[in-house]
């Protein structure tokens, strides 16, 4: 089975660092990307990893361990343009996307 | 921008009609993939195309809904019959089949049957 579990809501302070988990079981895997969601439009590409470890960009990081099913999306220095949902997306055969619900995080002055 | 088009962005129609919606993606991007989105919820893949091919098609894809891509390039979604399960945003994401093959997604078209 597939399955993707990620919190459902997260607050944090402007200024601030949060840390988004995602831990997945997918049939095949070929990678994991992050997508950021504002509401109302369509997801925007964040990261990808494909090996362990922590790919870093800007102010966002993502971190990958494959024999964990584990990932985590850090986001340094919160401005309130990061209120979005943030979706983890392994993927499987012919390289398809497979979401969870994803995590809806508020940020507050 | 992403470069991944998609129209129309909101189709209102009536149970029963048949509606078409269309995604052109970025224009050297070999693969193209069509999501649909509730609210609330992540986007669950319909349907993948490599070219002109259509190579997968999820278990949500009933009969009533079938997507083409002729010339490779642009593609369409059809659902014939629609109920008011269908409404949601469809979206479309294309990607280019070498490096980390990341999909970038178009606006997507939110579709609301009466």
């Amino acid at each position: 089975g597939q399955n993707i579990d990620q919190p459902t809501e997260m607050t944090a302070t402007e200024g601030a660092i949060v840390q988004i988990n995602c831990t997945y079981q997918t049939s095949g895997f070929n990678g994991l990307f992050w997508y950021q969601q504002h509401a109302g439009e369509a997801p925007t590409f964040l990261s990808y990893n494909v090996l362990d470890g922590l790919e870093e960009k800007g102010r966002f990081s993502s971190f990958l361990s494959r024999s964990k099913g584990y990932s985590y999306l850090l986001l340094k220095e919160l401005q309130m343009k990061d209120s979005a949902s943030y979706l983890c997306a392994p993927s499987g055969g012919y390289n398809k996307l497979i979401f969870g619900a994803g995590t809806r995080l508020a940020v507050h002055p | 921008d992403t470069g991944v088009s998609q129209d129309p962005r909101h189709k209102i129609t009536k149970r029963g009609q048949n509606v078409t919606f269309r995604c052109d993606p970025i224009s050297e991007h070999n693969r193209l993939y069509w999501y649909r989105q509730t609210l609330g919820q992540g986007p669950e893949f319909l349907t993948y195309f490599q070219n002109e091919a259509q190579l997968e098609k999820s278990r949500l894809l009933s009969d009533r809904f079938s997507a083409e891509r002729p010339k490779g390039s642009f593609s369409t979604l059809e659902i014939q019959r629609t109920e008011q399960g269908d409404s949601a945003m469809y979206l479309c994401a294309s990607s280019l089949r070498q490096g980390t093959d990341t999909q970038y997604f178009g606006p997507g078209t939110r579709l609301t049957v009466l």
